[in-house]
């Protein structure tokens, strides 16, 4: 069974922490995307990367940062994290002649 | 560009019952399609897919839907809603598989 898996389902931060969201494939994917969700907006592209050490910016990169060191991790950074990034986030994957697979997401609360 | 537009954020339906969840799409090129699901405190699961080959699309659940490249449209149906249809359902378009945008979402309830 193929599988996206993200580091913590919960995750509670105060204002001005360093943050970090990790996420996980299994499937030999070339493309890993990282959104945010928040009622009434639908899903926010972040960040996407289509290969190791690639990244392009999506529609709300201010304030965030990825990494990708491996092919099968991608990691959404929150530098200095701030109340307004209250939020679902979640990772993809995909290959690149196919659908996106979402992990289970992130429900960060920054205090 | 591309875009995808959801009519209705909330739609209710009794069980048993005809679904329809409207989806209209803008791309500059043939489109690839999608219909996900998300029950609560998940993340999205796929229902369906279109690919340019049959119009007309089944997926998983008893849901399918309809290509129309004149309307613009990738409307999702179910003949007969069931109570576990309850979910938040969202449409989504890509022209190439590298980049994937989604429409607001429209939450399905279900009435006994």
């Amino acid at each position: 069974d193929v599988k996206v898996t993200q580091s913590s389902r919960y995750l509670v931060k105060r204002t001005g922490e360093k943050v970090f969201l990790e996420c996980v494939q299994d499937m030999d994917h070339e493309n890993m995307f990282w959104y945010r969700q928040d009622p009434g907006l639908g899903l926010r592209l972040i960040y996407f990367s289509y290969d190791v050490k690639m990244k392009e910016k999506g529609d709300i990169p201010e304030g965030y940062s990825v990494s990708r060191e491996k092919k099968e991790r991608f990691s959404l950074i929150l530098e200095s994290a701030s109340t307004n990034q209250t939020s679902m986030y979640l990772c993809a994957s995909s290959s690149r002649e196919s659908e996106q697979f979402f992990g289970p997401g992130t429900r960060l609360t920054v205090l | 560009a591309q875009s995808v537009t959801q009519l209705g954020s909330h739609v209710s339906v009794s069980e048993g019952a005809l679904v329809l969840l409207r989806c209209n799409y803008s791309s500059s090129v043939p489109p690839y399609l999608f219909w996900y699901v998300q029950y609560p405190n998940q993340g999205l699961q796929l229902l369906l897919k279109y690919t340019s080959a049959a119009t007309l699309v089944k997926g998983i659940n008893g849901f399918e839907a309809e290509f129309k490249k004149s309307e613009t449209s990738f409307h999702l149906t179910k003949p007969s809603a069931h109570m576990s249809d309850a979910a938040e359902y969202f449409c989504a378009v890509s022209e190439n598989f590298n980049k994937f945008y989604f429409g607001s979402g429209t939450k399905l309830n279900v009435k006994p």
